[in-house]
């Protein structure tokens, strides 16, 4: 069975600060895991993913995310953060080993301050 | 990237009615559309998937006399609430991949997302 972790309810960042939003998943064999953003009364918005190669990868709006395996982290960020990344972020995995289903985590509300 | 379309947005029924949800693929084919529930401030609960032209795969614990899913054609598939109490009052969200032929090697698009509201 696959799994997703996000320890954090919710985190709270100052405006311009860089944010972090932790993410550990488990799967059998190599995994393929994804940032989707969710805002209020909508559907999730693809950010990022990671499938294969460089460790760290970058998605849209400035995000990015660093594969670590031994750590099996995924952890999403950004250098500088801004009041219109509030959201509600989430992490998925789908398990390279077969299979359609993409396991999410809880989900994390991002609150960036002025 | 892929549009997915969900319709309605929002809707309130009463009690003992059903209600019909649409998701549609834009700009290509699905063959299989997925379909989740999203309760207040928690994550998506996976309740069946979604295949064209044959019967919907459910998950655990989901009714499917209740949720009933059709997958008519390769860019719609509807779920449809039937006899609709309040406990179903939730968001339903729907999401489907493109392409096809690199099965869970590319990400998911989702709908919108539809409030269902039972009163």
């Amino acid at each position: 069975a696959q799994s997703v972790a996000q320890p954090e309810d919710q985190v709270n960042v100052a405006e311009g600060n860089p944010l972090t939003v932790k993410c550990t998943y488990s799967v059998s064999g190599n995994p393929y895991l994804f940032w989707y953003v969710q805002y209020p009364n909508r559907g999730l918005q693809f950010l990022l993913k990671y499938i294969t190669g460089d460790n760290l990868v970058k998605g849209s709006y400035g995000f990015e995310a660093e594969f670590n395996k031994s750590q099996t982290s995924f952890h999403l960020k950004k250098p500088s953060a801004l009041v219109s990344d509030s959201a509600l972020y989430f992490c998925a995995v789908r398990s390279t080993g077969g299979g359609n289903k993409l396991t999410f985590g809880t989900g994390t509300q991002l609150k960036v301050e002025l | 990237g892929a549009v997915v379309s969900q319709h309605p947005s929002r809707v309130i029924c009463k009690s003992g009615t059903s209600v019909k949800i649409e998701c549609r693929s834009l700009d290509f084919q699905a063959t299989t559309m997925f379909w989740y529930r999203q309760f207040p401030k928690q994550s998506l609960m996976l309740m069946a998937t979604s295949n064209e032209g044959s019967k919907a795969t459910y998950e655990q614990g989901v009714e499917k006399d209740k949720f009933l899913i059709n997958h008519a054609s390769l860019t719609l598939s509807t779920l449809t609430v039937t006899s609709a109490h309040p406990e179903d009052s939730s968001f339903y969200i729907c999401s489907a991949r493109d392409p096809e032929t690199r099965p869970g090697n590319t990400e998911a698009f989702f709908g919108q997302g539809t409030r269902l509201t039972v009163v």
